[in-house]
């Protein structure tokens, strides 16, 4: 089945401290995968998005994202928090048939001053 | 450009009672989707369409119609509301072309349902 997978409901970090969001996905999935971010009370935006043209992709607000197809990842990574960086945060992988998107239960990032 | 509206933004509804959801999109998207988000559970895609005059069942379709008479309008009813269907409702919509998956969002109504 096709399924998109977030390891923790909320990660919590220290500002400045690196942030790491864990999501992984189901191999029968198509090679595109997302990466949404939801501030409190507004809808998703795109920070990010695979399309198998590199394995890193680099996103808004200085995100990135490594596909690894061995590990079936695509996590998402920034190097130093900063207290605007406290949203959740939603992977998503195209589902096979090309029309829809399958979505993880999100992780909700705490940022810390 | 708006992107992607949606009214009302906040409503309250008794059980039993009815209304329609209307999203409205500007970009010439050719698909449209409505999602319910409620705590824990991510996004869940009620129904879709791909087309002016098509609809699709998602994953959780029962209680809910839709329709798409406008290219640019998906509506989304709720004929007899239950307080299971309280919840923040997203709709959204991404082109038909080949290569262009992402979706755009609206800014979601939040429903309850007493």
């Amino acid at each position: 089945a096709q399924s998109v997978t977030q390891l923790g409901s909320h990660v919590s970090v220290s500002e400045g401290a690196l942030v790491l969001l864990r999501c992984n996905y189901s191999s029968s999935v198509p090679p595109y995968l997302f990466w949404y971010v939801q501030y409190p009370n507004q809808g998703l935006q795109l920070l990010l998005k695979y399309t198998s043209a590199a394995t890193l992709v680099k996103g808004i607000n200085g995100f990135e994202a490594e596909f690894k197809k061995s590990e079936t990842s695509f996590h998402l990574t920034k190097p130093s928090a900063h207290m605007s960086d406290a949203a959740e945060y939603f992977c998503a992988a195209l589902n096979t048939g090309f029309q829809k998107l399958v979505f993880g239960t999100g992780t909700r990032l705490l940022v810390s001053p | 450009n708006a992107g992607v509206t949606q009214t009302p933004k906040f409503r309250v509804l008794k059980t039993g009672q009815s209304m329609t959801l209307l999203c409205a999109q500007d970009m010439n998207h050719e698909y449209m989707y409505w999602y319910r988000q409620d705590p824990g559970m991510g996004l869940r895609l009620i129904h879709y369409s791909v087309g002016e005059g098509t609809t699709a069942k998602g994953e959780v379709p029962d209680g809910y119609n839709v329709s798409r008479l406008k290219k640019q309008n998906f509506l989304l009813g709720l004929e007899s509301a239950a307080p299971s269907q309280t919840s923040v409702y997203f709709c959204a919509s991404r082109p038909g072309t080949q290569g262009s998956y992402e979706q755009y969002f609206g800014p979601g109504t939040r429903l309850t349902v007493t």
